[in-house]
């Protein structure tokens, strides 16, 4: 059974800083996928990691995959108030997602 | 790009009712999934909506609960029956667009059971 751990849970940061989430996956996953949720809002896909060694950037969010390690790292670089939201990661089986627990992200001016 | 479209967007219910929910893409999909998201919580996957068939349940949920159809590529239909309040979340419709590589979700439907 594909389970996703995912850390921290809460992260409170001070604007500037970098800051990096953490999500390990058990079994073999066919895709990862980062998304961005706002409050009261839907899911915004961020990135969707398909190889291992696989690295994308927007803006100042980046993912990387160690598909041998089973872990997928959200790397924020000096983090603005906007980044501020839940970041889920997600790890695929076939179509289907396995999510995790979801990391609050709070950025403090 | 292609918009997914749920309704309603929220909703407040009596206990022991039912309520559908509603998704439309504007383009063509492979395939269709229903996720709950709990208050405060993370999301989990209800049903893969199959196109033309019965919909393929996860544990823990069963078609007499939350029914869904899917009669085209892309509408589908989830229904909560006989509501309580720990049915009160968000349903996300969620669908893989055809040669994105990519799963989309759309805006919710907030459902809370009084």
């Amino acid at each position: 059974e594909l389970k996703v751990e995912q850390n921290p849970l809460f992260l409170s940061m001070q604007e500037g800083k970098n800051y990096t989430i953490y999500c390990n996956y058990s079994t073999t996953s066919d895709r990862l996928y980062w998304y961005r949720q706002d409050p009261g809002k839907s899911l915004e896909s961020l990135f969707v990691l398909l190889s291992n060694g696989a690295v994308k950037q927007e803006g100042r969010l980046m993912a990387s995959l160690d598909t041998k390690a089973r872990l997928s790292t959200l790397h924020i670089t000096a983090a603005v108030h906007d980044l501020s939201a839940t970041y889920f990661c997600a790890a695929s089986y076939g179509n289907k997602l396995v999510f995790g627990a979801g990391t609050i992200l709070r950025v403090k001016s | 790009s292609a918009v997914i479209s749920q309704k309603p967007s929220r909703d407040i219910c009596q206990r022991g009712t039912s309520l559908t929910i509603q998704c439309q893409v504007d383009s063509q999909v492979t395939m269709m999934f229903w996720y709950r998201q709990q208050p405060g919580q993370s999301l989990t996957l209800i049903a893969t909506a199959n196109q033309g068939s019965e919909a393929t349940y996860e544990s823990g949920f069963v078609i007499d609960k939350f029914p869904i159809s899917r009669p085209n590529l892309t509408f589908s239909t989830l229904t909560v029956s006989n509501m309580s309040p720990e049915d009160s979340s968000i349903y996300l419709c969620s669908v893989d667009f055809v040669n994105t590589g990519e799963l989309f979700f759309g805006e919710g439907s907030r459902l809370t059971v009084l």
